[in-house]
């Protein structure tokens, strides 16, 4: 089955900075990539996503860059504020099913 | 948007108790529904894929017998964890997409199960 790798498992920036996670995944058949941001006891909600026929997807401070070939794709955030401040989590699907990293702890300090 | 709502929102039962937990799609029919569990601090992880009208695929290591799983209706999908324990105690939440493809998942709010 799929197996995705996420890195760091803890992140802290200053506010302001940019904030990178890395992922790799292993099944060549997944193809679509999604992030989550998770607050505590909560659900996952999406913040971005990119499909394997595109190699990166920008939606203001959030970007995904994905490389189909090495099987990794990175979540950046820029200018990050406070707010960021959660777990986030990268998946790899194919046919629905979702096999998630391990998670980040991301701390943004004012 | 589409939405998923999943009840109860928390249970705290005791041990040996089965406890049954509800994911219902309120504005889109999902033949597909996933069930997942999260453990404090860690990843979710997913149990079972649920399949309207047909038997649940269950991911290897989650017991069958344990969780089962019905999808009678392409609205409608349930988890029940028998004769629950301690250990069993951890954060579930299912998703649901439109059609089973790669579109974002649509998450509900999640149980937390605390059995004492």
């Amino acid at each position: 089955g799929e197996n995705v790798e996420q890195h760091p498992s803890t992140l802290s920036v200053q506010e302001g900075d940019s904030a990178v996670i890395k992922c790799t995944y292993s099944d060549s058949a997944s193809n679509y990539f999604p992030w989550y941001k998770q607050e505590l006891g909560k659900r996952p909600q999406l913040i971005i996503d990119i499909r394997s026929n595109v190699g990166e997807k920008k939606d203001q401070r959030i970007a995904v860059t994905l490389n189909k070939t090495a099987k990794h794709f990175s979540l950046h955030i820029t200018e990050t504020q406070p707010e960021d401040s959660a777990v986030y989590f990268c998946a790899a699907a194919n046919a629905g099913k979702s096999t998630f990293g391990d998670g980040t702890t991301l701390t943004v300090k004012p | 948007g589409a939405v998923v709502s999943q009840h109860p929102s928390w249970v705290i039962c005791k041990s040996g108790t089965s406890v049954k937990i509800e994911c219902r799609s309120l504005d889109f029919q999902a033949t597909t529904m996933f069930w997942y569990r999260q453990f404090p601090k860690q990843s979710l992880m997913l149990m079972a894929t649920s399949n309207e009208g047909s038997k649940a695929t269950y991911e290897q290591g989650v017991e069958k017998d344990k969780f089962l799983i019905n999808h009678a209706s392409l609205t409608l999908s349930t988890l029940t964890v028998t004769s629950a324990h301690p250990e069993d105690s951890s954060f579930y939440i299912c998703s649901a997409n439109r059609d089973g493809s790669n579109q974002p998942q649509h998450f509900g709010d999640g149980t937390r199960l605390s059995i004492l």
